[in-house]
């Protein structure tokens, strides 16, 4: 079992560019998640699926786009990259509660972004 | 107004010390959860410990324990006998709705607190 991956782990993207970044999850599960975290603070949400096909917006999802084409994998679009995106991205899963008494969010190793 | 605060910036303990880091949070459901995760340098996300809003007892997860008062809308993480290894920062979240924290919206964090264990 890998887990909660990501794809890349680094990237440096020059303002007005665009990148797509991959989480994928071999372990089934029905939510996951895209979070952001910058210095000095907690992770913040910006977009969550709830199953194949379903997005939605959560704390801070201005200026991304997200896509869940299969279960297994949920993206994150930059469409044109800004200074402000700089951060360190964190994409997550687990589980719906009604198939599970496991509540936990499982998290990938995260994918450093700067944008210059 | 902050959902999830953590007052506690850095803290020095003394290697073997127990530690208590605080949390309170803010919330007007009565069905929610809350979650503590340990950050170390390498910056990977690691659950420690998880409370439901209707659970009688104190989670307790190995040396990890919750102390969770309800009434003061407080969810302490208690780590007895620090180790080095527990160098690292940790940070306290929320997830409201579903059942105790089991819906599908994604957690709160807080800003975390950065512990230092010392020799």
């Amino acid at each position: 079992n890998a887990g909660v991956t990501q794809t890349p782990k680094f990237r440096v993207l020059k303002t007005g560019q665009s990148m797509t970044l991959l989480c994928a999850q071999d372990m089934n599960h029905e939510y996951m998640y895209w979070y952001r975290q910058d210095p000095g603070m907690g992770l913040r949400l910006i977009h969550y699926s709830v199953g194949e096909g379903t997005t939605a917006k959560g704390e801070v999802p201005d200026g991304y786009n997200v896509s869940r084409l299969k279960k297994q994998n949920f993206l994150l679009g930059l469409e044109s990259a800004a200074p402000s995106q700089t951060s360190v991205y964190f994409c997550a899963s687990s589980y719906s509660i009604l198939s599970s008494g496991d509540y936990e969010q499982y998290f990938g190793p995260g994918t450093r972004l700067t944008v210059t | 107004a902050q959902k999830i605060t953590q007052t506690q910036p850095g803290m020095f303990v003394q290697e073997k010390e127990a530690v208590t880091l605080d949390c309170t949070y803010d919330t007007s459901d009565p069905s929610y959860g809350l979650f503590w995760y340990k950050q170390p340098s390498s910056g990977e996300m690691i659950f420690l410990i998880y409370q439901g809003s209707y659970d009688q007892q104190n989670a307790t997860e190995g040396r990890y324990s919750l102390n969770f008062q309800k009434a003061r809308k407080s969810a302490n993480l208690v780590i007895s006998a620090s180790q080095l290894g527990d160098s690292a920062m940790y940070f306290c979240a929320m997830r409201e709705g579903g059942s105790s924290g089991g819906g599908a919206d994604g957690l709160t964090f807080g800003k975390g607190t950065h512990l230092i264990i010392q020799p």
